[in-house]
């Protein structure tokens, strides 16, 4: 099946741990992308890829990292840097980064920091 | 900077109803617009793209509109059923082709 993986699906950690988030598509698409959920907020963008070894900041990139040294694999890192890491984490993937192209979203993690 | 704005925030209907869910945006230069669908604690599902060149898509009983001028979408779902009970959420690309995101319209269809 193809399609985009994020694992783990819960994820606790305690207060000044980084923590990285894996995400894993199969689509053959060159753009990647990370957003965060909170409850009653829209999607907001952290970081965003359209190729390998190319990563751009999104709307709230502060205190997270990525990295894209495989065209597959886009994980994302929170770092203690983040003031209130505490909420639902999505992948996303699309063919590239042009009007055409459908977004196609993982099952989300959820990251939980006490 | 666009702004998404979806109403209403949440809808409880019957089953057998039609529906009307609103996406508004504030800058009408826009390259396309998602339809999503999430289930509580799960990634979105697509349901249907609508390119700026487009007036509307449709697929099953879902039928999605699109008037750039006014800045408006509108998805309309026929024949409601609780099978359909979840968020809809719109998203509108503009210049830097990264999508902009409604907070969604939560709609539960009761037997």
């Amino acid at each position: 099946d193809g399609g985009i993986t994020q694992s783990p699906k819960y994820l606790f950690r305690k207060e000044g741990q980084n923590v990285t988030l894996s995400c894993e598509q199969n689509l053959n698409h060159d753009a990647m992308y990370w957003y965060r959920q909170d409850p009653g907020q829209g999607l907001r963008l952290i970081y965003y890829s359209q190729i390998v070894n190319d990563f751009q900041k999104g709307d709230i990139a502060e205190g997270y990292s990525v990295s894209r040294e495989k065209k597959e694999s886009f994980p994302l890192t929170v770092t203690s840097a983040q003031k209130n890491p505490t909420a639902f984490y999505l992948c996303a993937s699309s063919q590239g980064l042009a009007s055409s192209y459908e977004q196609y979203f993982g099952p989300g993690t959820r990251l939980t920091v006490t | 900077k666009q702004e998404v704005t979806q109403i209403p925030a949440a809808l409880s209907v019957p089953e057998g109803e039609n529906l009307v869910l609103n996406c508004s945006f504030t800058d009408s230069a826009i390259y396309n617009l998602q339809w999503f669908r999430q289930d509580p604690g799960k990634g979105l599902t697509s349901l249907l793209l609508i390119q700026s060149s487009q007036r509307e898509q449709t697929s099953g009983r879902l039928n999605a509109s699109l008037d750039k001028s006014s800045g408006r979408s509108t998805l309309y779902i026929a024949a409601s059923q609780p099978g359909d009970s979840a968020t809809y959420l719109c998203a509108v690309e503009g210049g830097s082709y990264i999508p902009t995101f409604g907070r969604g319209t939560s709609l539960i269809v009761h037997p």
